[in-house]
């Protein structure tokens, strides 16, 4: 059972340029999460899809933007890139519940620099 | 905002010795994690507290969920080299809610 899936897994990228990352969740699972984790911090909540959606959304520019695709994978836009983006971006995964907590699994994250 | 402050930021053990770290925080949650996260991965779920006061065990893992609900604290117990790795502690307010993540421990362990 594959667990979350993200490309690309490293990407150059120069100050003003748009990127793509892409995400495809784990079997079973309806709801993508993404994250940001500059060096040495922990990861930060940019913000949430759920039925193609985005339900939730962490403090982060409009410059962020993302996208579900009804067979629940996903994508996470950035526009305009800051050298301040550069990061690991993490995908995660998880099953809608209507109550009880909502275990995320992980993937293993896309790593991109801005020169 | 929501922070969670975890301590200490590193630790230098040697193989066999128990290790203990813990995490804070101003607001309360209702669902505590801790995770791990190993070079080049993504962080791994190791033990989830649902229950204020709440007492886990995972192995050689021990975590407990503070009674205020601003707290917890991992416990491993005789380190081995696997060990090795940056451990994450995240609050939840619910079940669809985002997680709010410490700044990490990272742990050394000398064979």
């Amino acid at each position: 059972d594959a667990g979350v899936t993200q490309s690309p897994t490293h990407l150059i990228k120069t100050r003003g340029q748009q990127v793509t990352l892409r995400c495809s969740p784990k079997s079973g699972h309806d709801t993508v999460s993404w994250y940001q984790q500059a060096l040495g911090q922990g990861p930060q909540f940019i913000f949430q899809y759920y039925e193609e959606e985005e339900r939730q959304r962490g403090n982060f520019p409009d410059r962020f933007s993302g996208h579900q695709f009804p067979n629940y994978s996903s994508e996470l836009n950035v526009n305009a890139l800051l050298l301040g983006d550069s990061a690991l971006y993490l995908c995660a995964s998880s099953r809608n519940r209507i109550s009880g907590a909502n275990v995320l699994t992980f993937g293993a994250g896309s790593r991109l620099t801005v020169l | 905002g929501q922070q969670l402050n975890q301590s200490p930021q590193s630790m230098f053990i040697q193989e066999g010795e128990d290790v203990s770290m813990n995490c804070t925080s101003s607001s309360i949650f209702n669902t505590w994690l801790w995770y791990k996260q190993d070079p080049g991965e993504g962080p791994v779920l190791l033990i989830a507290l649902y229950k204020a006061g709440e007492l886990t065990s995972n192995g050689r893992l021990t975590a407990q969920f503070g009674i205020t609900r601003k707290d917890s604290f991992l416990n491993i117990s005789a380190s081995i080299p696997s060990d090795v790795g940056i451990y994450f502690c995240a609050g939840q307010l619910g079940g669809a809610q985002k997680l709010v993540f410490g700044q990490g421990t990272r742990l050394t362990i000398n064979p």
